[in-house]
């Protein structure tokens, strides 16, 4: 497509329950970065991806938390049992070979009740 | 891990009115960038500096990367309403470094 694209934009869910967030990103880019931003905050690296491969996960904040990449295309993000502190804007961007000109989706919001 | 603080946190300036924000890192950083975020959506890039020294403009926007390279500012001149939104700043400390550090935004707000 011709930008990032990620679903859903918006996801209500109960405390304890699984989510599973979709990035799509730009044709190309072999490269794939997930972000969380709180309420006023700035953004918050969690995890980046080179093909299917996750060089660096060490910002995920617990192993509730995962990703996958498929194909070197499609990301899933995966939280576990959520908690109300994981309510936020979960971002995705995609790069050219990891290059520093981060194309971002418009974000899917996360709320946990 | 590194951290950028991004300055000042908000503005409120009348239309018209030039801008100037910036960002400062304890550490070195070889590629400097600037977002802008409007409510809703994703950061979208405005401009992104490679060398230090370098000053790069993009129509009312000017930023320029830090001698230092521990530093960057932007500058908006003759803001319109359209500017209201969110700018952060963003550095990548250098070759086969990935990840981007980003600051926590300056909240921008233009008085027509």
């Amino acid at each position: 497509g011709a930008g990032v694209s990620q679903s859903p934009s918006n996801k209500v869910t109960e405390k304890g329950k699984d989510v599973e967030l979709r990035c799509d990103p730009i044709s190309g880019h072999t490269a794939l970065y997930w972000y969380r931003q709180s309420l006023g905050q700035g953004l918050e690296f969690l995890i980046y991806f080179q093909g299917n491969s996750a060089p660096d996960k060490s910002g995920l904040p617990s192993d509730r938390f995962s990703a996958e990449r498929t194909g070197g295309s499609v990301s899933t993000l995966t939280i576990q049992r959520t908690q109300q502190e994981d309510s936020a804007v979960y971002l995705c961007a995609s790069s050219l070979g990891g290059a520093p000109e981060l194309f971002f989706g418009e974000g899917s919001r996360l709320t946990v009740l | 891990g590194q951290q950028l603080n991004q300055s000042p946190q908000s503005m409120f300036i009348q239309e018209g009115e030039d801008v100037s924000m910036n960002c400062t890192s304890s550490s070195i950083f070889n590629t400097w960038l600037w977002y802008k975020q409007d409510p809703g959506e994703g950061p979208v890039l405005l401009i992104a500096l490679y060398k230090a020294g370098e000053l790069t403009s993009n129509g009312r926007l000017t930023a320029q990367f830090g001698i230092t390279r521990k530093d960057s500012f932007l500058n908006i001149s003759a803001s319109i309403p359209s500017d209201v939104g969110i700018y952060f700043c963003a550095g990548q400390p250098g070759a086969g470094s990935y990840q981007l550090t980003f600051g926590k935004g300056t909240k921008l707000s233009v008085i027509p």
